[in-house]
């Protein structure tokens, strides 16, 4: 069974400091894998999808993420975060054997300090 | 366009009270589904449906049931509500089945808030 690990529950980083949220996925081939962002009382909006191709993907609001086979990990970056970046991260992953449903990842909440 | 709505916002249910929960979508998606989120657990898939007329199981649907009998309309419907279905409750569409590159990002609504006293 697939599954998807954010280890880090809460990150907390200062406003221009660059960030790195992690996630790894447990799955027997490639999956695709997603991640989105959650603002404070809102529904959560698509930042980056991967499905297969060059592994550095480039999302909105400046974000990326790399996908590690080797690994099994898809972490998301940015190299200046904004108080506005200030939200709960979700991984996701897709897979054909799960009929494409996604699995998600417990989240990270990112904290920014001014 | 609105994207996606879920009516009410937020909802107060005494134990084995019934509700329904309505998701609204303005885009044409074939794709709905409902999630549950709860802390420290992700979302989790409840039911969805690939068209107007259809409905399937995700992983936790016990206690829940859905209707789609308009393209643009997915309803969840609580019939007794127990305090284990306290939850943030989500409705997502998506135009084209999931896998597909172009296509296959889920459109969230703002949420509906559920607390079963």
């Amino acid at each position: 069974a697939q599954s998807v690990t954010q280890p880090d529950i809460h990150i907390t980083v200062s406003e221009g400091a660059s960030l790195e949220l992690r996630c790894n996925y447990s799955y027997g081939a490639t999956p695709y894998l997603f991640w989105y962002v959650q603002s404070p009382g809102q529904g959560l909006q698509l930042l980056l999808k991967y499905f297969s191709g060059d592994t550095l993907v480039q999302g909105i609001k400046g974000f990326e993420a790399e996908f590690k086979r080797s690994q099994s990990s898809f972490n998301l970056r940015k190299p200046s975060v904004h108080w506005s970046d200030a939200a709960e991260y979700f991984c996701a992953v897709g897979a054909m054997d799960s009929n494409y449903q996604l699995i998600w990842g417990a989240g990270t909440k990112l904290i920014i300090k001014p | 366009n609105a994207g996606v709505t879920q009516t009410p916002k937020f909802r107060v249910l005494k134990t084995g009270q019934s509700m329904t929960l309505l998701c609204a979508q303005d885009m044409n998606h074939e794709y709905m589904y409902w999630y549950r989120q709860d802390p420290g657990m992700g979302l989790r898939l409840i039911h969805y449906s690939v068209g107007e007329g259809t409905t399937a199981k995700g992983e936790v649907p016990d206690g829940y049931n859905v209707s789609r009998l308009k393209k643009q309309n997915f309803l969840l419907g609580l019939e007794s509500a127990a305090p284990s279905q306290t939850s943030v409750y989500f409705c997502a569409s998506s135009r084209e089945r999931p896998g597909n590159r172009r296509t296959d990002t889920q459109y969230f609504g703002p949420g509906t808030r559920l607390t079963v006293l």
